[in-house]
């Protein structure tokens, strides 16, 4: 099994829709989870930390389930730039890091 | 602020050339990684410098080696490139115990003929 799966898409949305993706870690000693966004041949930057309570950025929410082992991302009313993909990274120790292989969102006018 | 910068944006080598990918970070970061992106695989950690003087083996190092020049350079060395290697490479930065946001360079895309 791998450390982080994901699924690839690509998930094919209307503008305004509700999208939501989810991410698998095998590892139940993972300490820290992000989201990382990565546009079309460009580098992966992080969109957002993964807290155990839940956390919420504007049309972004976040979700930690430590008993399942999965993190989810929900982007609400999606928009056209939002097209892009998103990458799930876990940290299990130091300097012990796995990235997702991403899922690709892309929003349709 | 750069941020991390990489050089070069894109080559293309023969089988059996050599390079050197540089980077650079201005962040003051402690911690510094490269990465290979392949298709359907995610990015791949090659090796990391946890902080200047060292440097440790990730995932998939053969056939590459680094230098940790200072705090902030970092270069990978292909001495043998092998079609294989045909990738997206991205150096990244970070300073470990504040949230592992790690920063990455605009990549280079590297082929292998």
């Amino acid at each position: 099994r791998k450390e982080v799966e994901q699924d690839p898409g690509p998930f094919n949305v209307p503008e305004g829709a509700t999208v939501a993706f989810n991410c698998t870690y095998s590892n139940s000693a993972s300490q820290s989870f992000f989201w990382y966004r990565q546009d079309c041949r460009k580098e992966p930057k992080l969109l957002m930390s993964v807290y155990s309570s839940g956390n919420e950025d504007g049309r972004f929410t976040a979700q930690l389930n430590r008993a399942s082992q999965y993190i989810s991302l929900l982007i609400r009313d999606s928009k056209l730039s939002d097209s892009a993909t998103y990458l799930c990274v876990v940290n299990w120790g130091y300097q012990k890091v796995t990235f997702g292989i991403g899922t690709k969102l892309q929003v349709i006018p | 602020n750069a941020g991390v910068t990489q050089t070069p944006k894109f080559q293309v080598l023969k089988t059996g050339q050599s390079m050197t990918l540089q980077c650079a970070q201005d962040m003051n970061h402690n911690s510094m990684y490269w990465y290979r992106q392949d298709p359907g695989m995610g990015l791949r950690l090659i090796y990391y410098s946890a902080s200047e003087g060292t440097t440790d083996k990730g995932e998939v190092p053969n056939g590459y080696n680094v230098s940790r020049l200072n705090k902030r350079e970092f270069s990978l060395r292909l001495e043998s490139a092998a079609p294989s290697q045909t990738s997206v490479y991205f150096c990244a930065s970070s300073e470990p115990g504040m949230s592992y946001e790690q920063y990455f360079g605009p990549g280079t895309r590297l082929t292998v003929t």
